[in-house]
């Protein structure tokens, strides 16, 4: 079955304290995306990957680190965490190829706490 | 830059009412567009896409169509269930392999038996 698995769930911490959310995708993709959802917000892409060693910011980066050493593999990394940054927080991946028929799949989500 | 405007929810319904949610747009070029729904408590899910003007979109009893002329992609269901509860999103991606998929705020729907 197509998956893109995130752990955990939920995650209560306090400001300062690294965490790090992983998160795994099972389709071989090679995009893969990090975003962040608020409420009126919608969803807002925080990183992304097109390939293995291959990242980039995109709208709202600061204060998130990632990285790509897995093509399966992108976990998103909060040396820092800020109250900020309480979110439910979204792993995504896709096929890179340009065009329209690559849909863009999505894990069930994080729900992080920074008190 | 890209840009999806929906209608701010909460929208509350009766079971079997009609149920539109609009979404407009501004982008460059011909983007895909899509609707995904999120259940409470799960992630996103697609729920139908168009990719050029004038195609429908369908799934699970909704359409949109994609208008190209009113940049418009507003999403219906002619007669809704307590199972259609859920926050809906519009959203547009362009064509380049790296372009990322932008949202609207989402609209909540709640259907009351």
């Amino acid at each position: 079955e197509a998956q893109v698995t995130q752990n955990p769930r939920y995650l209560i911490t306090v400001t300062g304290k690294k965490l790090t959310v992983t998160c795994s995708q099972n389709m071989n993709h090679e995009y893969m995306s990090w975003y962040r959802q608020d409420p009126g917000l919608g969803l807002r892409q925080i990183y992304y990957s097109m390939n293995v060693e291959v990242t980039d910011k995109g709208d709202v980066p600061e204060g998130y680190k990632v990285s790509r050493k897995e093509k399966r593999n992108f976990p998103l990394i909060l040396e820092s965490p800020s109250p900020n940054q309480t979110s439910l927080y979204f792993c995504a991946s896709r096929e890179t190829q340009s065009g329209t028929k690559n849909i863009q799949y999505f894990g069930a989500g994080t729900r992080l706490s920074v008190l | 830059g890209n840009s999806v405007t929906q209608m701010e929810g909460p929208v509350t319904l009766s079971e079997e009412a009609f149920l539109t949610i609009n979404c407009t747009y501004t982008a460059t070029g011909y983007p895909s567009l899509f609707w995904y729904v999120q259940y409470p408590g799960e992630g996103l899910q697609l729920l139908l896409k168009a990719t050029k003007a004038d195609d429908k979109g369908s799934n699970k009893g909704f359409e949109a169509t994609y208008r190209k002329e009113t940049t418009s992609f507003h999403l219906e269901k002619g007669s809704v269930q307590v199972s259609d509860s859920a926050v809906y999103f519009c959203a547009l991606r362009g064509r380049a392999a790296g372009n990322k998929l932008t949202f609207g705020g989402g609209t909540r729907v709640l259907v009351k038996p």
